[in-house]
């Protein structure tokens, strides 16, 4: 079955670009989004925004001008990036795919990637 | 943006108990709500989406209905393994957006 893994510098410093990538094993990007989700003990489960295989995207109107994804199908990899960090980007980061019909939903999800924001 | 409030944050009961989580939307998203299960150290798992379909291999003690803006997960008979933090979605409109969570713990 399809199985996604997050990767990237667990350590980012203030002010510095985030970056992360999700590798998916076990099927194709195509045809799908994918999408990046973070999770805080005080903000709990935010939606980043997503990324069709076509290069089309949907980001959150909170960080859309900070957010950047894109996709490497040559890879079957999508990846985000997340321009000046502060502390308040500190957060596990979770890849997942995204239903491509009407009736939307996120299966399966990455195992999830810890993000902390310190110099 | 959409809210979503889930009812009650915390609830305690035993095996083999129904319980009831309720979700409500600030504002119509027809039945375009998804329901996650998770525990601690692991990512969201779906349960249920478009309100009340349940996710393959997802056992049928796990259920979903809605009435107007108010959508509830039930689970008719606890098990031990069920005991997490549940999550609604709303998928509707953008941002999609996430309820804060019930945490089902152990009576």
């Amino acid at each position: 079955q399809v199985q996604l893994q997050e990767s990237g510098p667990g350590l980012v410093k203030p002010s510095e670009t985030l970056s992360l990538t999700c590798t998916v094993s076990g099927g194709s990007v195509r045809n799908y989004y994918w999408s990046w989700v973070r999770q805080t003990a005080g903000k709990g489960l935010e939606w980043i925004g997503y990324i069709h295989d076509t290069g089309s995207t949907n980001y959150n109107p909170s960080l859309k001008s900070r957010v950047a994804m894109s996709v490497d199908m040559s890879k079957n990899q999508f990846s985000l990036k997340m321009s000046s960090v502060t502390a308040a980007d500190t957060a596990i980061y979770y890849c997942a795919r995204v239903s491509p019909t009407v009736w939307r939903w996120f299966d399966p999800w990455g195992q999830g990637t810890l993000v902390t924001v310190s110099s | 943006d959409i809210q979503l409030t889930q009812s009650p944050s915390f609830l305690s009961a035993s095996v083999g108990a129904r319980v009831t989580i309720t979700c409500r939307a600030s504002q119509g998203i027809s039945s375009y709500l998804a329901w996650y299960q998770q525990i601690p150290g692991k990512a969201p798992k779906l349960l249920i989406y478009a309100a009340s379909t349940l996710q393959s291999g997802v056992p049928s003690r796990f259920s979903g209905s809605e009435s107007g803006t108010e959508f509830t997960l039930t689970i008719s008979s606890l098990q031990p393994e069920d005991f997490a933090t549940y999550y609604c979605q709303q998928l509707s409109s953008y941002p999609y957006t996430f309820g804060q969570g019930t945490k089902l713990e152990i009576k």
